[in-house]
C-alpha cells in the first residue's frame, strides 16, 4: 500500500524566500528517502535524498530533514527561483527492495 | 551527465492495439524500471527488472504487460491490447544498486483512443 503522502497541494511563494514543503511517510520499515522534481511534460527529476541513520542532509540551496519519530520529512529550498516552479515528490524505499513509493506531489508556484 | 532516454515523447494508438514503448537506461545501471503517471496522479510502479528478469511488479502490471531487454541497451515496455484507461505518462528508470542513482527518463506519453 501507499507509504508516503504530502500534507498541501500548493504552496505559493514568493520569489528570494525559502519554501518548505512536506511529507509524511508510514512505513516504518522505510530507510531511503528521495524528493523529486518534475517539471510540466518531463520526468521526476532527482534533487537529494536520505538515509534513515541521518536527520539533515544539504545540497545547493536545498536541505531535506528526516524526522523518524514522527514520520515526517521536509524539503526547504532557500532563495527560491523562477526556475524551482514546479511539482515536487517525496518517495521512499524500505531495505532490499527496489520499488520507489510516491507520494501525491505538491505544486510550488513561485511568484516573481 | 548520463540520460534514461525514451521514446516516442507521445504515442497516440487504437483501443485494443499493441505498443511497445521504449527506453535506454544509463550504460552502467543494472536495475530497470517502468513506471506510469496518469494525469494529475502521483507516480506508481509498474515493474523492476534485474539480471534479465522480473524482480518485482505492481497489481497494475497484468497479463497485457511485458517487458523485454532484447539487446544491451533496450529496454521495452509492451502492452498488448491498450485500454482507455491505459492512457498515461510512461516513465523508464535505471539505477545502479537498488537504489542508488535511480534516474527517470522524460516519459512516453500514450494516448488510447
Amino acid at each position: 500500500g501507499e507509504s508516503v503522502g504530502l500534507h498541501l497541494p500548493t504552496l505559493s511563494v514568493q520569489e528570494g524566500d525559502n519554501s518548505i514543503i512536506n511529507c509524511a511517510y508510514s512505513n516504518s520499515a522505510s530507510d531511503y528517502f528521495i524528493w523529486y522534481k518534475q517539471e510540466s511534460g518531463k520526468g521526476p527529476q532527482f534533487i537529494i535524498d536520505i538515509r534513515s541513520n541521518m536527520d539533515k542532509r544539504q545540497g545547493q540551496r536545498v536541505t531535506v530533514l528526516l524526522n523518524k519519530t514522527v514520520k515526517h520529512l521536509s524539503l526547504q529550498i532557500a532563495a527560491t527561483q523562477p526556475g524551482d516552479s514546479a511539482v515536487y515528490f517525496c518517495a521512499d524505499l524500505s531495505y532490499g527492495n527496489n520499488r520507489l513509493a510516491f507520494g501525491k506531489g505538491n505544486q510550488v508556484v513561485v511568484i516573481p | 551527465e548520463p540520460e534514461v532516454t525514451q521514446t516516442p515523447s507521445h504515442q497516440v494508438t487504437q483501443m485494443g492495439q499493441e505498443v511497445i514503448l521504449r527506453c535506454v537506461p544509463i550504460s552502467n545501471h543494472l536495475y530497470f524500471y517502468w513506471y506510469r503517471q496518469i494525469l494529475g496522479q502521483k507516480v506508481e510502479f509498474l515493474v523492476s527488472f534485474y539480471n534479465n528478469e522480473i524482480s518485482e511488479k505492481s497489481e497494475i502490471f497484468d497479463d497485457q504487460f511485458s517487458v523485454e531487454r532484447p539487446d544491451g541497451s533496450n529496454f521495452t515496455l509492451k502492452i498488448r491490447s491498450t485500454k482507455l484507461e491505459d492512457s498515461a505518462m510512461y516513465f523508464c528508470a535505471s539505477s545502479v544498486g537498488t537504489a542508488k542513482g535511480y534516474t527517470f527518463g522524460s516519459g512516453t506519453r500514450l494516448t488510447v483512443v
